[in-house]
């Protein structure tokens, strides 16, 4: 069965970096993209951007551009995020999914970044 | 970026009841529309896409429907397990954006 496990709690400084990592499994990881979402406290989902899990290529939100990268690595079937120049409003979790038909069909369990001094 | 309205923010309603839960886009998004459904500590869930398909395993007591801007997610006969959030999602252009989520809860 497709699942998507990614890593657990962070808590950084302001300023710093994260990456969060989402290993695909029940399915070719190269045939499908991985996308990110994040959710803060009390607020909505936020759709991050995606990577081409196949061919590597990433398209941002305007919002993020600045800030994150999306990497994959095929030979791990896991795709990474990282965000960088933290601000205690990027506290949030942060899902990786995969698309299907239309939506996204498959989600990790969430990881919590938390941004505190 | 095209903005999602979901109406009402929050309902209360009782096991059996009929729920009928709104999204606006701000512009034509034909029916490139997903519903999720989403309870605190776990990954949000995919129940109908291209407005009105359910996904595998979703009880038919979720219906959706719309097209262009209005769209509507209909649970009727609420069962315990359908009290959470909901989302709507865009799916015509990037960025995709979701509503602000209506929370059903148990009378």
């Amino acid at each position: 069965q497709v699942q998507l496990a990614q890593s657990g709690a962070e808590m950084k400084k302001p300023g710093a970096s994260v990456r969060v990592s989402c290993k695909a499994s029940g399915y070719t990881f190269t045939s499908h993209a991985i996308h990110w979402v994040r959710q803060a406290p009390g607020q909505t989902l936020e759709w991050m951007g995606w990577i081409n899990a196949g061919n590597g290529n990433a398209k941002y939100s305007q919002k993020f551009q600045d800030r994150v990268t999306f990497t994959r690595d095929t030979s791990a079937s896991t795709a990474y995020m990282e965000l960088s120049s933290l601000k205690s409003e990027d506290t949030a979790f942060y899902y990786c999914a995969r698309p299907g038909e239309l939506g996204f069909d498959y989600w990790g369990q969430g990881t919590l970044v938390s941004v505190s001094s | 970026d095209i903005q999602m309205t979901q109406s009402p923010s929050s309902v209360s309603a009782s096991v059996g009841d009929s729920v009928t839960i709104t999204c606006r886009a701000s512009q034509d998004i034909s029916t490139w529309l997903v519903w999720y459904q989403h309870k605190p500590g776990t990954a949000p869930r995919l129940l109908i896409y291209t407005t009105s398909i359910l996904q595998s395993g979703v009880p038919s007591r979720f219906s959706g429907s719309g097209s262009g801007t209005d769209f509507t997610l209909t649970i009727s006969s609420l069962q315990p397990e359908d009290f959470a959030t909901y989302y709507c999602q865009q799916a015509n252009s990037l960025p995709y954006t979701f509503g602000q989520g209506t929370k059903l809860e148990m009378k």
